[in-house]
C-alpha cells in the first residue's frame, strides 16, 4: 500500500523558515517524480514544485522562486521542501504527492504550514 | 499562471448525472491532453478520479468519466450517489513541467 506520511508544519513568524519532509513507503520511490502541492481555503489547490526521479530537474512555483526548494533522498524514500523567507500567503496545507505520467496519483494526508506573528 | 475555471457549485439528485466544467486556455487545457481531476472529501487528501483527460485509474467507478472539447474539460458523474458529495478540482500541466489547478466544485447530492 503506498503512503506518503508529511511532517514539518506548524507556526512561523513572517521571514521564518521551515524544512518539510515527506516519508514514502509502499512503492519504489527512487522510480517516480514527486511532487509538494499546497491548499488554502481561498486559493484551492496551487502546485508548489516537483522533482525528477534522481533529483537532476526540479521545478518551482513562480511566486516560490528563490525562496522554497524542493529536494529528495532516494536512500532514506523521503523527500522535502526547504521554506525560506516565508510568507502570510504560505500559509496552507501543504501535501506532497506522486506522479504517474502528467498526473498526481497518490497524495500524503497533509501538513498544515501556518505564517503568522 | 490564473487557476482553472470551475463553477464554485454543481448538485442533482440521486440517480441523475451532472458534469462538471473546467475552463483554461490554449496553453493549458487546449494545449494537451494531459488533464485531470481530483475528488475531495472534507479533512482528507485528494483522490485521482481522471487522468489524460479520460482514463480512470484502477479502481474508480465507471460512473466517473471525461472529456474535452477545446480549452475546457469536463467531468460527469452518472447515476450520482450521495457518496459523490465532495469538492472536484481539475488539474493540467502548463509548460516547463508545471501545473495548474482548477478553482474547484462544490459537489451536492439532494
Amino acid at each position: 500500500e503506498v503512503q506518503l506520511v508529511e511532517s514539518g508544519g506548524g507556526l512561523v513568524q513572517p521571514g521564518g523558515s521551515l524544512r518539510l519532509s515527506c516519508a514514502a513507503s509502499g512503492f519504489t520511490f527512487s522510480k517516480y517524480w514527486m511532487s509538494w502541492v499546497r491548499q488554502t481555503p481561498g486559493k484551492g489547490l496551487e502546485w508548489v514544485a516537483n522533482i525528477k526521479e534522481d533529483g537532476s530537474q526540479k521545478y518551482h512555483l513562480d511566486s516560490v522562486k528563490g525562496r522554497f526548494t524542493i529536494s529528495r533522498d532516494n536512500t532514506k524514500n523521503s523527500l522535502y521542501l526547504q521554506m525560506n523567507s516565508l510568507r502570510a500567503d504560505d500559509t496552507a496545507v501543504y501535501y506532497c504527492a506522486t506522479h504517474s505520467g502528467w498526473s498526481h496519483s497518490y497524495w500524503g494526508q497533509g501538513t498544515l504550514v501556518t505564517v503568522s506573528s | 499562471q490564473s487557476a482553472l475555471t470551475q463553477p464554485a457549485s454543481v448538485s442533482g439528485s440521486p440517480g441523475q448525472s451532472i458534469t462538471i466544467s473546467c475552463t483554461g486556455t490554449s496553453s493549458d487545457v487546449g494545449g494537451h491532453d494531459h488533464v485531470a481531476w481530483y475528488q475531495q472529501h472534507p479533512g482528507k487528501a485528494p483522490k485521482l478520479m481522471i487522468y489524460e483527460v479520460s482514463d480512470r485509474p484502477s479502481g474508480v467507478s465507471t460512473r466517473f468519466s471525461g472529456s474535452k472539447s477545446g480549452n475546457t474539460a469536463s467531468l460527469t458523474i452518472s447515476g450520482l450517489q450521495a457518496e459523490d458529495e465532495a469538492d472536484y478540482f481539475c488539474n493540467s500541466y502548463t509548460s516547463s513541467f508545471a501545473f495548474v489547478f482548477g478553482s474547484g466544485t462544490k459537489v451536492t447530492v439532494l
